[in-house]
């Protein structure tokens, strides 16, 4: 079974950029849930989606969008950045069915913004 | 003032010492509490979940559920070095909803 995977690793951008970053939801999934971690802190919820429809979203301007593909393959795009945008991205995947479901996190994509 | 609180450490114990780690929070709609172990560099992997009030055990992993009070607990026996990480607890409303998580306690497990 293939778990999450993001690429890229590690990403540097300059204020007012755009950036794109992406996630392969781990076999059998169809949901993934987008999150933002800063140093030190613990995961912000960005978005969720679900059948490639948006399923939730957080506290986040809509600078931040996403996508879901029919592989259910995710991107997470963010525009205009800000300084405040550097932290740690992680995506996870789960299986949208019955009364609990686990949500498996990706590795993350550290973002620096200069 | 956060919806999730949690103690950032860092929590310094010996080998063998029973660690407890606490969050309380303030959304009494939370019905799935979760406990995740993230080591430097690694995305949260999930350690245990309990759904509504009680203890759940899994080896030497027990989490506690209060709603009354509005405080959760993990307890891990005979910590190891291999235990050092940061420990997050996170919560949710729903079964598929958004996760909701404090900021993380650090870990360290010394031999």
């Amino acid at each position: 079974e293939t778990g999450v995977t993001q690429s890229p690793t590690h990403l540097i951008k300059t204020r007012g950029q755009q950036v794109t970053l992406r996630c392969s939801s781990q076999s059998g999934h169809n949901t993934v849930s987008w999150y933002q971690q800063a140093l030190g802190q613990g995961p912000q919820f960005i978005f969720q989606y679900y059948r490639e429809e948006e399923n939730g979203r957080g506290n986040f301007p809509p600078r931040f969008s996403g996508l879901q593909f029919p592989n259910y393959s995710s991107e997470l795009n963010v525009n205009a950045l800000e300084l405040d945008d550097s932290a740690l991205y992680l995506c996870a995947s789960s299986l949208l069915q019955g009364a609990y479901n686990e949500q498996f996190f990706g590795p993350g994509t550290r973002l620096t913004v200069l | 003032q956060k919806e999730v609180e949690q103690d950032p450490g860092p929590l310094s114990v010996p080998e063998g010492a029973i660690v407890s780690l606490n969050c309380t929070y303030s959304n009494s709609a939370f019905q799935y509490f979760m406990w995740y172990r993230q080591y430097s560099r690694k995305g949260p992997e999930l350690l245990m979940y309990t759904y509504s009030s009680g203890n759940k055990e899994d080896g030497r992993f027990t989490a506690q559920v209060d709603k009354s009070s509005k405080y959760i607990s993990l307890f891990i026996r005979d910590s190891q070095p291999s235990d050092s990480a940061t420990y997050l607890c996170a919560m949710s409303a729903g079964a598929g909803n958004m996760l909701t998580f404090g900021g993380g306690t650090r870990l360290m497990v010394k031999p």
